[in-house]
């Protein structure tokens, strides 16, 4: 149990253009979901929160007009990156948090999204 | 100074050998402490949650908890070289929607 999946897993895109990523929680619901970006050989790094039905809570120095999350249902989040230039290409990995049971703050996460803007 | 703090290695040891990753932190708010293992482009897999102090053993895994010395760690026995991997501890306060405090990552590889 406790499956989280994305897609796509890798994405090639022209600079200016926008991207979506999903993130399902495939056996389980999920009324909070977290966005991470991560460098080669760096740790993750907290992008945004989000809450279905609600709007998503940004980390500081992310922009939330350029990253767009929406929380549509309790088993899907999405994340667009608009207008996206090389600078944004990165490794971006999606975690559920479930609703229903009783294990605290665990977080599982999905295989990552590799982004590569030309 | 970082809320966690994690050796980042790289960590090489002989297959079989007993692992040691530890890391510390400073926010005493902390209640769940996690581990997780990362493959390369792959996303993180949890491998141990504990709450509060104490030990947690699952099968070839022992997660210690030492909250009076805010120190956290993570044992491998008979390690394999299918254990290569970066090794994430993650840590919260209670609270139902806390966000993860993340160490920076430890590379560990086991020679065969």
């Amino acid at each position: 149990g406790a499956v989280v999946s994305q897609h796509p897993s890798w994405v090639i895109c022209k600079s200016g253009t926008s991207v979506k990523i999903e993130c399902r929680s495939l056996d389980f619901q999920a009324t909070t979901m977290f966005w991470y970006r991560q460098f080669p050989k760096q740790s993750l790094m907290l992008m945004a929160t989000s809450n279905e039905g609600s709007k998503a809570t940004y980390e500081q120095g992310v922009e939330k007009d350029k990253f767009l999350i929406n929380h549509a249902s309790l088993t899907l989040s999405t994340l667009t990156v608009t207008s996206a230039h090389p600078e944004d290409s990165s490794f971006y990995i999606c975690s559920a948090k479930p609703a229903d049971r009783g294990e605290g703050d665990t977080q599982y996460f999905g295989p990552g999204t590799r982004l590569t803007v030309l | 100074q970082k809320e966690v703090e994690q050796d980042p290695g790289p960590l090489s040891v002989p297959e079989g050998a007993i692992v040691s990753l530890n890391c510390t932190y400073s926010n005493s708010a902390f209640q769940y402490f996690m581990w997780y293992r990362q493959y390369s482009r792959k996303g993180p897999e949890l491998l141990m949650y504990t709450y509060s102090s104490g030990n947690k053993e699952d099968g070839r895994f022992t997660a210690q908890v030492d909250k009076s010395s805010k120190y956290i760690s993570l044992f491998i026995r008979d390690s394999q070289p299918s254990d290569s991997a970066t090794y994430l501890c993650a840590m919260s306060p209670p609270g139902s929607a806390r966000q993860l405090t993340f160490g920076s990552g430890t590379q560990l590889t086991v020679l065969p």
